[in-house]
């Protein structure tokens, strides 16, 4: 079965400083991944998403992710982070096991505070 | 961008009335769209996977004649919540799979959700 752990429920961090979001993945076939991030009461936002080539994934506002295909991870990184960047972030991976259905799989999430 | 709308953005109803949320898509075709639970700090719930002109595949666990959903149009899904409950006070998010989009890239695009409070 697939599936996706976010182990820290908060992350805080001091703005200016790096951070990172911790995800890890388990499936049966290839990994499609996704990050999304979530301000309060509001719907989810895209951010990236890695299917295939290079590890290094590029998303938006400043952020990227690395695959990581031996340890199974997709962390989420920003070299400095913003106070506007405090939100719910949700890691995801494609459900295989829903045939075409195209079911994504969500993680707990993982509350960022940035600190002024 | 792709955009997807959802209406009405909060509810407050009476218990045992019926409450009907939409989900449109404003600027592109969803032949395939998501309705999700989530409850407060917890994480999205798939409720149901619905496809534009057949019927909805519903979650396990998921009732499917107390949260009716349909899909008529490419740019509309309907969500109802029929003899809403308490329980049922939640915060419902659609997303939407851009019909053009390669099945397995998952290009899903999602609503601001819909707070439902049932008194």
């Amino acid at each position: 079965a697939q599936s996706v752990a976010q182990p820290e429920d908060q992350v805080n961090v001091a703005e200016g400083n790096p951070l990172t979001v911790k995800c890890t993945y388990s499936v049966s076939g290839n990994p499609y991944l996704f990050w999304y991030v979530q301000y309060p009461n509001r719907g989810l936002q895209f951010l990236l998403k890695y299917i295939t080539g290079d590890n290094l994934v590029k998303g938006s506002y400043g952020f990227e992710a690395e695959f990581n295909k031996s340890q199974t991870s997709f962390h989420l990184k920003k070299p400095s982070a913003l106070v506007s960047d405090s939100a719910l972030y949700f890691c995801a991976v494609r459900d295989w096991g829903g045939g075409a259905t195209n079911k994504l799989i969500f993680g707990t999430g993982t509350l960022l505070a940035v600190q002024p | 961008g792709a955009v997807v709308s959802q209406h009405p953005s909060w509810v407050i109803c009476k218990s045992g009335t019926s409450v009907k949320i939409e989900c449109r898509s404003l600027d592109f075709q969803a032949t395939t769209m998501f309705w999700y639970r989530q409850f407060p700090k917890q994480s999205l719930m798939l409720m149901a996977t619905s496809n534009e002109g057949s019927k909805a595949t519903y979650e396990q666990g998921v009732e499917k004649d107390k949260f009716l959903i349909n899909h008529a149009s490419l740019t509309l899904s309907t969500l109802t919540v029929t003899s809403a409950h308490p329980e049922d006070s939640s915060f419902y998010i659609c997303s939407a799979r851009d019909g053009l989009s390669p099945v397995d890239y998952n290009e899903q695009f999602f609503g601001p959700g819909t707070r439902l409070t049932v008194l």
